[in-house]
Parts: C-alpha cells; structure tokens; sequence
C-alpha cells in the first residue's frame, strides 16, 4: 500500500512551457485535491474531484487544469507555467464515505519556473 | 468563501512548557476543524482532529478545542518535546468539502 504518490519530486521549467504533475493513489479513495504551498501562505486549494469524471474549481484554479478518467489517478497541468507558479505542489486523497474523513498527502512535487 | 486565520506565526517554548495556537475562521457552516504537522520538507501530516458538534478532543499530549460561537480553535501541546518542533497549520472545511487552511505556526521547542 503506497498511500498517495507524486512525481516528479523536482521540476524546473522556463517561462511558457507546459507539463503534468502526477498523483495517484491505491486506497480507493473518491476524493482528490491538488493544493500549493507558499511561504508564509499555508496550503491553497487548486482543484479537486469527488470522484472519476468529476471536477472543481478550488481557491486559486487559473493556469491550471485537472482531469479525474480513473479513481486512482488526478494529474495536474500546467498550461503556460509562469513564475508565479513557481511553489510546492500537495495531492491528497480522502474516502468520501462519511463526512470527515483523514486527508492523506503526497510526499509532494518542489516546482520552480524560471 | 471561507477564511481561517492563525496566530501566533512563530511560537518558542521551553522544553515542558505548554504551547497554544489560535485559528479563527469566517463560514459559521464550516463543520470540520483538522490540525497539521508539517516538518521540513515533509509533507503535512494530522495530529488531531474536530467536528462541529464536539468541543474538545484529546489525544495524549495534544488537544483541541472549538468555540462555535465565537467561530474559533485552538491546539493545546502541553509538556512539549523537541521533537515537537513543526510547523502547524489550521484548516477547515465547509460543506462543499473544500478545505481552507491558516498560514501556520512554527514552533521551537528549545531543549
């Protein structure tokens, strides 16, 4: 049991390039969120999904766009990366069935955009 | 949308002492209240939890407590160890199952 894991660990991008984010996770869990995490700006909420084939917008959702075909997987992409996005990218996953279950993170994904 | 604050920023205590972090929050319908861990260069991870029908919850050396009314929680270390040293952070969560977090604490525990 893996729990929720992200790749890449590193990635540095120039300004205008494009790229996915991966996370996937094995405990069958139907929710899934994409946060980030700046200094002195706590975790903000990307996107998320309540299951596969649905999809929200979160807190700061512009230049960014997420997809749910399987339980187990939610990319992240970046369309256009700008330096702003430049911060450390948090999946999480969380069982649906009742309403306050443990959210779990991945170990993360360490972006920079030159 | 909902909007949680977090105070103090950074928070130094002697080895024993007791440490409080404060959150408040804006959405009186926010009915989920969880605390983090988060060390350096690790992923954030959960200590303790509360729901909105609870007022406090206590988990050894940890607890938490919520004030509907007032619309604010706190985390309550006491007899604090140098491992306790993290970052903590606040969260809640609304109905619409979005999570809303504080801008975290650092906490040093001097030995």
């Amino acid at each position: 049991n893996a729990g929720v894991t992200q790749t890449p660990k590193f990635q540095v991008l120039k300004t205008g390039q494009s790229m996915t984010l991966q996370c996937a996770q094995d405990m069958n869990h139907e929710y899934m969120s994409w946060y980030r995490q700046d200094p002195g700006m706590g975790l903000r909420l990307i996107h998320y999904s309540v299951g596969a084939g649905i999809t929200d917008q979160g807190e700061v959702p512009n230049g960014y766009n997420v997809s749910r075909s399987t339980t187990e997987d939610f990319p992240l992409r970046l369309l256009s990366a700008a330096p702003s996005q430049t911060s450390v990218y948090f999946c999480a996953s969380r069982l649906a069935g009742g309403p306050h279950n443990e959210q779990f993170f991945g170990p993360g994904t360490r972006l920079t955009v030159l | 949308g909902e909007n949680v604050e977090q105070h103090p920023s950074t928070l130094s205590v002697q080895e024993g002492d007791s440490a409080v972090i404060k959150c408040t929050y804006s959405d009186s319908a926010s009915n989920y209240f969880p605390w983090y861990k988060q060390e350096l260069g690790k992923r954030p991870q959960l200590i303790i939890d509360i729901r909105s029908n609870v007022g406090e919850k206590k988990d050894q050396r940890i607890a938490v407590t919520l004030n509907k009314t007032a619309k604010h929680f706190s985390l309550h270390i006491t007899e604090t160890q140098p491992e306790d040293s993290a970052v903590y952070f606040c969260a809640a969560e609304n109905t619409g199952n979005q999570f809303y977090f504080g801008t975290g604490t650092s906490l040093t525990v001097i030995p």
